[in-house]
């Protein structure tokens, strides 16, 4: 069947360090690929997408690349901020339904 | 920025009653699903819905639960009988055609 796995957090960071999370799948087909973030005491909001191999998804300084060989998502960010504290969740679109990996925790430390 | 709304932000039930949380999905948009995420664990699906019927469930998605659409903007869930183990927040989200879904804050749901 299709599922994400993710790596564990916390991850802690100082300002200004280079962010990776890993993201790998399982899926039948090309799924859609997704990461939301969760801030403390909020619902999901999606960060980035891709939807086919090869795509990059950006915004806010986060980039994560669809790799079809590897069937990977990662996540990298160049400069973490505090402000960017919060849970990470990366996600494929299961027809129509998302199926989330569990989430890692993003803890940045002035 | 259009957004969906949940209410109640928290719910506290005792076992045994019915429950039911509600959202206003983003207006324009045709589907609608229900997730739940168990404290400390990951967000899982419970129910999809488009045409004013269910097109997918999950298993966790049992005769205890159903969704309805009374109007043109509301999107329930409802729980029958409560279980302790139905403690978790439940998010609704909506989407547009093929674009990302948009999800709400989440309603906590404690059954005492």
């Amino acid at each position: 069947g299709n599922s994400v796995t993710q790596m564990e957090g916390p991850v802690t960071l100082s300002e200004e360090a280079f962010l990776t999370i890993n993201c790998t799948y399982t899926a039948t087909g090309y799924p859609s690929l997704f990461w939301y973030v969760q801030y403390p005491g909020e619902g999901l909001q999606l960060l980035l997408k891709a939807t086919k191999a090869d795509d990059k998804g950006s915004n806010k300084g986060f980039e994560a690349t669809y790799r079809k060989e590897t069937t990977s998502f990662h996540l990298e960010k160049g400069s973490v901020q505090v402000s960017d504290s919060a849970v990470y969740f990366c996600a494929l679109d299961r027809r129509r339904a998302l199926t989330f990996g569990s989430g890692t925790r993003l803890q940045v430390q002035p | 920025e259009p957004e969906v709304t949940q209410t109640p932000s928290h719910q506290v039930t005792q076992m045994g009653q019915e429950v039911i949380l509600r959202c206003v999905p983003i207006s324009n948009h045709l589907y609608f699903y229900w997730y739940r995420q168990i404290l400390g664990q990951k967000v899982e699906f419970l129910v999809s819905f488009y045409n004013n019927e269910i097109s997918e469930k999950s298993e966790i998605f049992d005769d205890q639960f159903s969704v309805e659409r009374p109007d043109g903007s509301n999107f329930t869930l409802k729980i029958r009988s409560t279980k302790l183990e139905d403690s978790a927040m439940y998010f609704c989200a909506s989407r547009w055609e093929d674009q990302p879904q948009h999800f709400g804050d989440g309603t906590r749901l404690s059954i005492l």
